[in-house]
């Protein structure tokens, strides 16, 4: 396990339509965490998971964003109806007793 | 709610100097935690040095130390013999000890290291 992997690490899409990004977390971490930086920003926290369970949202994350972490492994992060507003980097952590690992991000651009 | 301020958008340094990042916060909270991250270019979010509120002890990791100003709620980063390597963005973070679940992050601070 070499760290928090994300993927697609680019998506260019066109407004309106629906996108879908993936997080594996470091295996040991139960604790999984979906934030959203703009270019020239402190990433912004959106959702966390413990184990399978969602147990915080942001009030950044509107009706048309949807996360999910079947069985606590690896996590999905939708938003659909794609708004120009949404383009930023989505970055996903996972977190031990220590701290937290980050994953290189996936940065999405609405056309 | 908590929030973190970095009041410096951009900072240069010589090669081999020593620079001081600032960050500020604001908590009602008595026990906490304070991170650094750096953010290079493209690459991912690692953690530089952490420091727990309620030690009164500044962390220090190899080139890196802060300055912990509880009472002024000040948290700034110090870089001794700054390197190429080191240029990058740099954020501070507050994490809630007590059910704390979340970093919160400053705007963060451009570093550039000058040859």
């Amino acid at each position: 396990d070499t760290g928090v992997s994300q993927n697609p690490r680019h998506k260019i899409t066109k407004r309106g339509q629906n996108v879908t990004f993936r997080c594996d977390p470091i295996s040991e971490h139960n604790r999984l965490y979906w934030y959203r930086q703009t270019l020239g920003q402190g990433p912004e926290f959106l959702t966390y998971f413990q184990n399978e369970a969602q147990l915080e949202k942001s009030r950044l994350l509107s009706d048309r964003f949807s996360a999910e972490r079947p069985k606590g492994s690896f996590s999905t992060l939708e938003i659909q109806r794609t708004e120009q507003g949404d383009s930023a980097m989505y970055l996903c952590a996972s977190r031990d007793n220590y701290g937290y690992t980050f994953g290189s991000g996936t940065r999405l651009t609405v056309v | 709610a908590q929030t973190v301020t970095q009041s410096q958008p951009e900072m240069s340094v010589q090669e081999a100097e020593t620079v001081t990042l600032s960050c500020t916060y604001d908590t009602s909270e008595s026990d906490y935690y304070l991170f650094w991250y750096k953010q290079p270019p493209s690459r991912q979010m690692i953690l530089v040095i952490r420091q727990e509120a309620y030690k009164q002890q500044n962390a220090t990791e190899n080139r890196f130390s802060v300055n912990f100003q509880k009472a002024a709620k000040s948290f700034s980063l110090k870089i001794s013999d700054s390197q190429l390597g080191d240029a990058a963005m740099y954020f501070c973070a507050y994490r809630r000890k007590e059910y704390g679940n979340k970093l919160v992050f400053g705007a963060g601070t451009i570093l550039r290291v000058k040859s």
